[in-house]
């Protein structure tokens, strides 16, 4: 079986203050990981995806996640974010298989303060 | 980038009813999923479907679930008879062997 848990349902910070989304899975496998972001009455969008290799990775937007294996985790970071980064955000699971489901996080909803 | 088109954008019908979710992937995807969103919140698997057939469903996908897709059309989820629990937002998603692009979200109310 295979889960992920996003312990802060809620996190709020001011612009221009450095941020830390924290995210944790359980999977026996190699997981492929992902940080998707969704806006008010839109769908998802990819911030940033790990499958292997460097354990930090780019996504658009100036963020940036780190996977521990030790740890199992994949937490999400960001220098310094803007009012317009308020959004809901959720780390992914998925299997190395083609076309295999996408397991969610709970999701944490990230308000940014002027 | 690629886009995932779903129709309709809302849906309002009678418990009881049935209604047909309808999405339009990108061209060259060949896996294709339905997610279910309540409350703005969790997000959960439905079903994925590749080659004609679906691969898995979870324990949401109820019996009064089916999808389809024929002749390359649209990627349809069906709900037959509808009950007052599938209110919710249906996501559909498409990819070729990795990331998943995601519609916007069909919202079905059922009264």
């Amino acid at each position: 079986a295979q889960s992920v848990t996003q312990p802060d349902a809620r996190v709020t910070v001011s612009e221009g203050a450095s941020l830390q989304l924290r995210c944790k899975y359980s999977y026996s496998g190699t997981p492929y990981l992902f940080w998707y972001v969704q806006y008010p009455r839109q769908g998802l969008q990819l911030l940033l995806k790990y499958y292997s290799g460097d354990p930090v990775v780019q996504g658009v937007n100036g963020f940036e996640a780190e996977f521990s294996k030790s740890n199992s985790s994949f937490h999400l970071r960001k220098a310094s974010v803007h009012w317009s980064d308020s959004a809901v955000y959720f780390c992914v699971l998925k299997n190395n298989n083609a076309g295999a489901k996408l397991t969610f996080g709970g999701g944490t909803r990230l308000t940014v303060r002027p | 980038g690629p886009k995932v088109l779903q129709i309709p954008s809302h849906q309002i019908i009678d418990m009881g009813q049935m209604v047909t979710l309808n999405c339009d992937p990108v061209s060259n995807h060949l896996y294709f999923y339905w997610y279910k969103q309540i409350l703005g919140q969790q997000m959960e698997f439905l079903v994925n479907f590749y080659n004609g057939k679906v691969m898995e469903k979870s324990k949401l996908f109820k019996d009064q679930f089916s999808v389809e897709r024929p002749d390359g059309s649209y990627f349809t989820l069906k709900i037959q008879p509808t009950a007052l629990e599938d209110s919710a937002v249906y996501f559909c998603a498409s990819s070729q062997y990795g990331e998943q692009f995601f519609g916007p979200g069909t919202r079905l109310t059922v009264l």
